[in-house]
């Protein structure tokens, strides 16, 4: 069975860009979640969606952030215009219930604002 | 005070050795707990849930001290490959089970 894919593995853009990325869950998991880890600091939430539907979108930092999931499948986590302190790797899980208390990760996306 | 502390460690220890991490939370209506492992520049992987009444699988024990509020991790007969951040993992209480992350206990378990 395939884990949750992301892409791309890392990205470099500079300040004032636009960068989308990509998480592939678990085919059949409902749930899916996006994380941030900033250099230093500890694996933040930023959003869960249930299907197509944002559950709890509470740690979105601000709305320069923007997170899709059309048609409950891959989910996309948009950021215009990136700034410096968006640097960071953003990790994606997926689980099969929202009850379900593991949560499988993706590899992540190393995002560089320079 | 964070929501979720872990002494970062790194906790340098021989093979073989006992080790034990502890985890404090803050919010004492927090439901549920977890350990996950992350290797260096993976990402994370869950190690084991953390019952009330403390749960074992295989070489590692993990306990729940809700009174005191905090979970611990104990390594037994470490090995080389053990060698890894231990993530402390709270879930948020309320309706949706939205973990919250310690930023992590570092181990190296050396020959």
């Amino acid at each position: 069975e395939a884990g949750v894919t992301q892409f791309p593995s890392h990205s470099v853009i500079e300040k004032g860009q636009t960068v989308t990325l990509r998480c592939d869950p678990i085919s059949g998991h409902d749930n899916l979640y996006w994380y941030r880890r900033v250099m230093g600091k500890e694996i933040k939430f930023l959003l869960h969606f249930v299907k197509e539907s944002k559950q709890d979108e509470s740690g979105m930092p601000n709305n320069r952030f923007l997170a899709e999931r059309t048609g409950g499948t891959y989910s996309t986590l948009k950021v215009q215009p990136a700034e410096l302190e968006d640097s960071g790797v953003y990790f994606c899980a997926s689980s099969q219930i929202s009850s379900s208390y593991e949560q499988y990760f993706g590899p992540g996306t190393r995002l560089t604002v320079t | 005070r964070k929501e979720v502390e872990q002494d970062p460690g790194p906790f340098n220890v021989p093979e073989g050795a006992t080790v034990a991490f502890n985890c404090t939370y803050s919010n004492s209506a927090s439901q549920s707990f977890f350990w996950y492992r992350q290797d260096c520049r993976k990402e994370p992987k869950l190690l084991m849930s953390v019952y009330s009444s403390g749960n074992e699988d295989g070489r590692f024990t993990a306990q729940l001290n809700r009174a005191s509020q905090y979970i611990s991790l104990l390594i037994r007969d470490s090995k080389l490959s053990d060698s890894a951040t231990y993530l402390c993992v709270v879930n948020k209480a309320g309706g949706s089970y939205i973990p919250t992350f310690g930023r992590g206990t570092s181990l190296i378990v050396h020959p």
